[in-house]
């Protein structure tokens, strides 16, 4: 399987700030990482798909970049409703694998 | 529009047959290209992908849970239904079914995701 390794876990951060996330694949997926934005209770939601293509509705200042093993998500300046969960997720080869998540918090 | 909504028990008891359905509306699992595939969280925890189905009926599945999962559609009803036998404590989760993309450059991404569906696992 590949292992997917997300960080930070967690991030305090103010609104208006930028932030980067970063997945470390075990393994090269090519251009097949996807990210997630999950509110609490909420199912997840596609943001970013093949690693840098922006999901139709989402908002401009999420990007992704990266290839092969390091993937990252990065917000350009954080908004109120931003600060929730986002979870990478490869989709190279099955089984899918998904990150352990990064909380975002309001310091 | 794509929708997907998942409908099952919202307790089983361990050792017991859990059967979860996934109804959609918005395409077709007769298409070619098209997949659906289920996922599930933990309560706290992150996700973890089950199993998928694809228009040709072929299948993959976790290799943890292989030998517990089935995966079936009836593309008549715009359903696909999971099955996971022998039910444990640990399989409580809320179970998500998702539609994957699968056009070139899609990155195969779940892109549209039901609502979920919550699972207690408890005698």
């Amino acid at each position: 399987d590949i292992q997917m390794t997300q960080s930070p876990s967690s991030l305090s951060a103010s609104v208006g700030d930028r932030v980067t996330i970063t997945c470390r694949a075990s393994q090269s997926i090519s251009s097949y990482l996807n990210w997630y934005q999950q509110k609490p209770g909420k199912a997840p939601k596609l943001l970013i798909y093949a690693t840098s293509s922006l999901q139709s509705g989402v908002p401009s200042r999420f990007s992704g970049s990266g290839s092969g093993t390091e993937l990252t998500l990065t917000i350009s300046s954080l908004q109120p409703e931003d600060f929730v969960t986002y979870y990478c997720q490869q989709s190279y080869t099955t089984p899918y694998t998904f990150g352990q998540g990064t909380k975002l918090e309001i310091k | 529009q794509i929708t997907l909504k998942e409908s099952g028990p919202t307790l089983v008891k361990p050792t017991q047959t859990l059967t979860l359905t996934c109804t959609f509306s918005g395409f077709s699992l007769s298409t070619s290209g098209v997949v659906v595939g289920w996922i599930r969280q933990p309560p706290g925890k992150a996700l973890e992908w089950l199993a998928l189905i694809y228009w040709n009926d072929d299948k993959r599945y976790s290799p943890s849970l292989k030998s517990r999962v089935t995966i079936t559609k009836d593309t008549s009803k715009n359903q696909v239904v999971l099955t996971m036998t022998n039910m444990d404590p640990v399989d409580t989760a809320t179970y998500y079914c998702a539609h994957r993309r699968s056009s070139l450059g899609s990155g195969n991404a779940f892109d549209i995701w039901g609502q979920g569906t919550v699972v207690t696992v408890s005698s």
